[in-house]
């Protein structure tokens, strides 16, 4: 089955830990997101990539960073100097980086940092 | 700039009444609008989209929702609600591609469906 899987489902991470989230597309889209969603928000763009080797920086970036070596797919890491980093993250796909195209998304990590 | 507004961030509705769910969006060029529904600790779906196709589009299970451009609206709807549509949704809004930046899909803030028995 064609899919998004992120993993693990939970995290719970230290103070101060840099902690790197999976996100892995099998359905051969060109683009990837990273979104943040806490309670009672919509969801914040944090990364995307339009095409493998190439990501830009969404609405709230600091503290987070990403790579795209592959095209099936997109890690992110969440610093230390993240100052808020318990929530709930969103990996999405789409076949293109074109509006018209839905995006597709991963079950989700829900992060927390003690 | 494109923008999206869901009033209401709950709902509450008798199992088989109406369901209207209210989304206005604001965007400088027709845009392309979508809703997504997420259930508790889970992704989102997508519902349905609006590409400029068809004003009024059907989407899965039962819902539909009608582009109007006068009112900048694209309300959620369906006849008869279930137990199971209890759940979050989404309202987002894309605009065409420029040739200067990327326009990303801006997501409303979601309005939580309470379906009572």
């Amino acid at each position: 089955d064609g899919g998004i899987t992120q993993s693990p489902k939970y995290l719970f991470r230290k103070e101060g830990q840099n902690v790197t989230l999976s996100c892995e597309q099998n359905l051969n889209h060109d683009a990837m997101y990273w979104y943040r969603q806490d309670p009672g928000q919509g969801l914040r763009l944090i990364y995307y990539s339009q095409i493998v080797n190439d990501f830009q920086k969404g609405d709230i970036a600091e503290g987070y960073s990403v790579s795209r070596e592959k095209k099936e797919s997109f890690p992110l890491t969440v610093t230390s100097a993240q100052k808020n980093p318990t929530a709930f993250y969103l990996c999405a796909s789409s076949s293109q980086g074109a509006p018209s195209y839905e995006q597709y998304f991963g079950p989700g990590t829900r992060l927390t940092v003690t | 700039a494109q923008s999206v507004t869901q009033l209401g961030s709950h709902v509450s509705v008798s199992e088989g009444a109406l369901v209207l769910l209210r989304c206005n969006y604001s965007s400088s060029v027709p845009p392309y609008l979508f809703w997504y529904v997420q259930y508790p600790n889970q992704g989102l779906q997508l519902l349905l989209k609006y590409t400029s196709a068809a004003t009024l589009v059907k989407g899965i299970n039962g819902f539909e929702a009608e582009f109007k451009k006068s009112e900048t609206s694209f309300h959620l709807t369906k006849p008869s609600a279930h137990m199971s549509d209890a759940a979050e949704y989404f309202c987002a809004v894309s605009g065409p591609l420029t040739k200067t930046s990327y326009d990303k899909v801006i997501f409303g803030p979601g309005t939580s469906l309470s379906v009572i028995p």
